[in-house]
């Protein structure tokens, strides 16, 4: 029974390039959230997402960021035109329900850290 | 913001002391949780405590809440060198978001 999985765990790009990560919930959870985190400091929430649906992405930059969960596949984070403000570790947590719905605990995966050249 | 505020930013104990972090945020909440998170890794949800509730134990770990001062505090008793990570306080507000707000983090390092 994997966790939640996050590929890739380390990616370098250089200014203007596009970044694409990867999250697969565990089995069983429905729902995804999307955290940044800088050195030294705590988790940002992005944006909060279901199957086909985006619940909540007022974390997430207006440009250049965008989230998709589709109905098969993992959910994707993809950072268009990257600049060096944009390295962090970027962690996805799974939970089977909402908050609306009860107590949410989230599991997280290991995080990919986003290196921008 | 609804953002939790853990304090002390750092702590550091010899091992076998307790430690003792705390956390305030701002809005009224459904629960509160604590993360931890080891050096390079995603987090670990250790305990919840509902807002109805005033205190909370899971083996070594103690969690208090006081809705009224919007504060809890995460208590580690007979502290061990593999208790050394940052601790994460969360809150799931009553209204509008549904997702957890993280604070900054305390960062807790146990000398042997």
């Amino acid at each position: 029974n994997a966790g939640v999985m996050q590929n890739p765990r380390h990616l370098v790009r250089r200014r203007g390039q596009e970044a694409r990560l990867r999250c697969s919930p565990m089995k069983g959870h429905s729902h995804v959230y999307w955290y940044r985190q800088l050195p030294e400091e705590g988790l940002k929430f992005m944006v909060y997402l279901q199957k086909e649906n985006i619940i909540d992405e007022s974390g997430m930059p207006k440009e250049r960021f965008s989230a998709e969960f589709p109905k098969e596949g993992p959910s994707i984070l993809r950072i268009q035109q990257v600049v060096r403000g944009d390295s962090a570790a970027y962690f996805c947590a799974s939970s089977p329900r909402g908050s609306a719905s009860g107590a949410n605990v989230l599991t997280f995966g290991a995080g990919s850290r986003l290196t921008v050249l | 913001s609804q953002q939790g505020e853990e304090d002390p930013q750092a702590l550091s104990i010899q091992e076998g002391e307790n430690a003792t972090m705390n956390c305030s945020y701002k809005t009224s909440i459904n629960n509160l949780q604590w993360y931890r998170q080891n050096s390079g890794r995603g987090l670990v949800h250790l305990i919840l405590i509902r807002s109805n509730e005033r205190e909370k134990h899971s083996g070594r770990l103690r969690v208090t809440l006081d809705t009224s001062k919007k504060s809890s505090s995460l208590l580690i008793t007979a502290s061990r060198a593999a208790d050394t990570a940052s601790y994460f306080c969360a809150t799931d507000a009553i209204q509008g978001a549904q997702k957890l707000v993280f604070g900054q983090g305390t960062r807790l390092t146990i000398n042997p």
